[in-house]
This record gives structure tokens, C-alpha cells and sequence, in this order.
């Protein structure tokens, strides 16, 4: 698998709290992307990365926040964490748009 | 917006019957993706498809690019136990930069 790693791999927390979830890549792609997965509704994206400091929405942006302040590192912060963001949340890079991508082991965010 | 749909949603077959799943774009994409994602785990690169008609087999899988670019198959052939999982299609639209992956067809597989 490509050098993904998410962090942390869980959390439980609560309404209303800061939330910040990690990706860091050793494989130097520009492209880095940022999904949630919850049943029945596949995978959304909710924002991505096409360069350090470069970012834009994905269709699920709102309650998010992003930064890419190091090639190898996507920061994704939930500012007020709410219950509806409570999924299992997916960080992804690729060389380019077009070509494929490759995902991290996933994070389980559970918000009480 | 861009919508990518894949029908049907779930299928379940026994051992050694075939499977098709389907993937419609509401908007041309530049190319498509299909991707795996066993039972907890992540979504798993499978192949991509660029040119409008392009057919590609990888051993009992088959897959198909629409004339259009607005849709796609992938068929599998006897299914195994070890097909078991959740099926996407996905894409970059055309032009844009935004990529969007279909709803999934989660394949069951009784042996």
C-alpha cells in the first residue's frame, strides 16, 4: 500500500468540541483528498488539496476546515464537532486529478 | 450537481454466478475508476478506463467505458468468496477539478 497513515485511527469525543484528524504521506503526490463514509451514502468528498496551501471544497464541506502548510500533511479540522459528523472519515492521495487514488486505513470518528 | 449513481445497491449470488454492476454520471467524466473496499476495510484501486468504448479484463473481471463517458459496467465472471465487497465507480468531471465516486454496489457472495 502507498505510505498513508491517518491519525488517530479512532476518536470519541464530544458535541461541540475541536477536532482534528491527520494524514501525513511519504509518497511526495500533490493531489490529497479528504472523505466521510456513512451507510447508504458511499463516499463524499468533503475537501481536497491540489498543492500546499492550495485547497477547495468538496460537496460536503460545511463544518470543515482544512490546511497544507507541508506537502506530506492534510489537516482536517472539525471546529464544533456535531453529532451528524459522527462517520468514518478517509484521507487519500494521488500523482494527479486524473489518476488514481490511494487510501489511508480510515478513521473512526464517533461524536457524543 | 454531478451525481454518480450505481445500480443495483446491493447483490447477493451464490458462488459461480456471474455479477454486473452499473455507474451513470449525470455529467461527462474525463475517466473512470473502479475501486474495491472489502468488509472494514479501504477503497482499493482496480483499474482505469480513459477513452470512450475501452473495454479491459483483469483475469475474471470486466470492464467498460460508455461511448459517452457518462457511464460504465464492470462485470465478474463465476463469482468467489473472495469478491465479496463493496464495488465503486468514480471520476473526475470533465474540465473540472472536482472528483465524485458512485453510491457503491455491495456484492454478497454465498458459498
Amino acid at each position: 500500500d502507498a505510505g498513508i497513515t491517518q491519525s488517530p485511527r479512532h476518536k470519541v469525543t464530544e458535541t461541540g468540541t475541536p477536532v482534528t484528524l491527520r494524514c501525513h504521506q511519504t509518497e511526495n503526490h500533490r493531489y490529497m483528498y479528504w472523505y466521510r463514509q456513512d451507510p447508504g451514502h458511499g463516499l463524499r468528498l468533503i475537501h481536497y488539496s491540489y498543492g500546499v496551501k492550495d485547497t477547495d471544497k468538496g460537496e460536503v464541506s460545511d463544518g470543515y476546515s482544512v490546511s497544507r502548510s507541508k506537502t506530506e500533511d492534510f489537516l482536517l479540522t472539525l471546529e464544533s464537532a456535531t453529532s451528524s459528523q459522527t462517520s468514518v472519515y478517509f484521507c487519500a492521495i494521488s500523482g494527479g486529478n486524473n489518476q488514481p487514488q490511494h487510501f489511508g486505513d480510515g478513521t473512526r470518528l464517533s461524536i457524543l | 450537481g454531478q451525481q454518480v449513481m450505481q445500480i443495483p445497491q446491493y447483490q447477493h449470488v451464490q458462488e459461480g454466478e456471474d455479477f454486473t454492476t452499473y455507474c451513470n454520471s449525470s455529467t461527462t467524466l474525463s475517466n473512470i475508476q473502479w475501486y474495491k473496499q472489502r468488509p472494514g476495510g479501504h477503497p482499493v484501486f482496480l483499474i482505469q478506463l480513459v477513452k470512450s468504448g475501452e473495454v479491459k479484463k483483469q483475469k475474471r473481471l470486466t470492464f467498460q467505458f460508455g461511448e459517452a463517458k457518462k457511464n460504465s459496467s464492470l462485470h465478474i465472471t463465476a463469482t468467489q468468496t473472495t469478491d465479496v465487497g463493496t464495488y465503486f465507480c468514480a471520476g473526475p468531471e470533465d474540465n473540472f477539478n472536482k472528483f465524485y465516486f458512485g453510491s457503491g454496489t455491495k456484492l454478497n457472495v454465498k458459498p
